[in-house]
């Protein structure tokens, strides 16, 4: 079945407490991307990778980092996270020009 | 910059009515892609349509049609015979050349039975 995964679901810590979600995809898409969701904001784009080690920002990087060593794989990390990112993560894939596949996204609560 | 305006927050229909749900944008590409995505309580993120800027004709998926008016910046949904199913967030969606996605702050839709 294609689909993009992510782990954990859902994760409360603390703050400054380094963190990584996980996100794997088997389309073998070239390009994955990671969002936030607050209420009222809609999504907000964090980082997107066109391919394997090519990353890029998205509108709202600051205390994010990514990294694309394998096609399937786009981990998102907060090294030191803040009350401020506490926040919905989705996790996204696609060809280029098409639309995004979504993960289940990822809850997380920074205390 | 690139801005995806929603300017309902909630909706609200009679089952098997039609609605529309207005987006607008901003962009100073000649070239994008535009969607509708539906986001029911579970979370997950569902495409509802797709269309990209260079064709004129309306994309349609069964009950959901668009209409994409680009002089203006404008791409509504109208869902017809609308089902309780349909209840959901709604998020119109902007890709551009750069491969950099935006999204409106979404419109919640209600469905009476």
């Amino acid at each position: 079945e294609a689909q993009v995964t992510q782990n954990p679901r859902y994760l409360i810590t603390v703050t400054g407490k380094k963190l990584t979600v996980t996100c794997s995809q088997n389309m073998n898409h070239e390009y994955m991307s990671w969002y936030r969701q607050d209420p009222g904001l809609g999504l907000r784009q964090i980082y997107y990778s066109m391919n394997v080690e090519v990353t890029d920002k998205g509108d709202v990087p600051e205390g994010y980092k990514v990294s694309r060593k394998e096609k399937r794989n786009f981990p998102l990390i907060l090294e030191s996270p803040s009350p401020n990112q506490t926040s919905l993560y989705f996790c996204a894939s696609s060809l280029f020009g098409y639309e995004q596949y979504f993960g289940p996204g990822t809850r997380l609560t920074v205390t | 910059a690139q801005t995806v305006t929603q300017s309902q927050p909630e909706m609200s229909v009679q089952e098997a009515e039609t609605v529309t749900l207005s987006c607008t944008y901003d962009t100073s590409e000649s070239d994008y892609y535009l969607f509708w995505y539906k986001q029911p309580p579970s979370r997950q993120m569902i495409l509802v349509i797709r269309q990209e800027a260079y064709k004129q004709q309306n994309a349609t998926e069964n009950r959901f049609s668009v209409n994409f008016q680009k002089a203006a910046k404008s791409f509504s949904l109208k869902i017809s015979d609308s089902q309780l199913g349909d209840a959901a967030m709604y998020f119109c969606a902007m890709g551009d050349n750069f491969n950099k996605f935006y999204f409106g702050s979404g419109t919640k839709l209600n469905v009476k039975p």
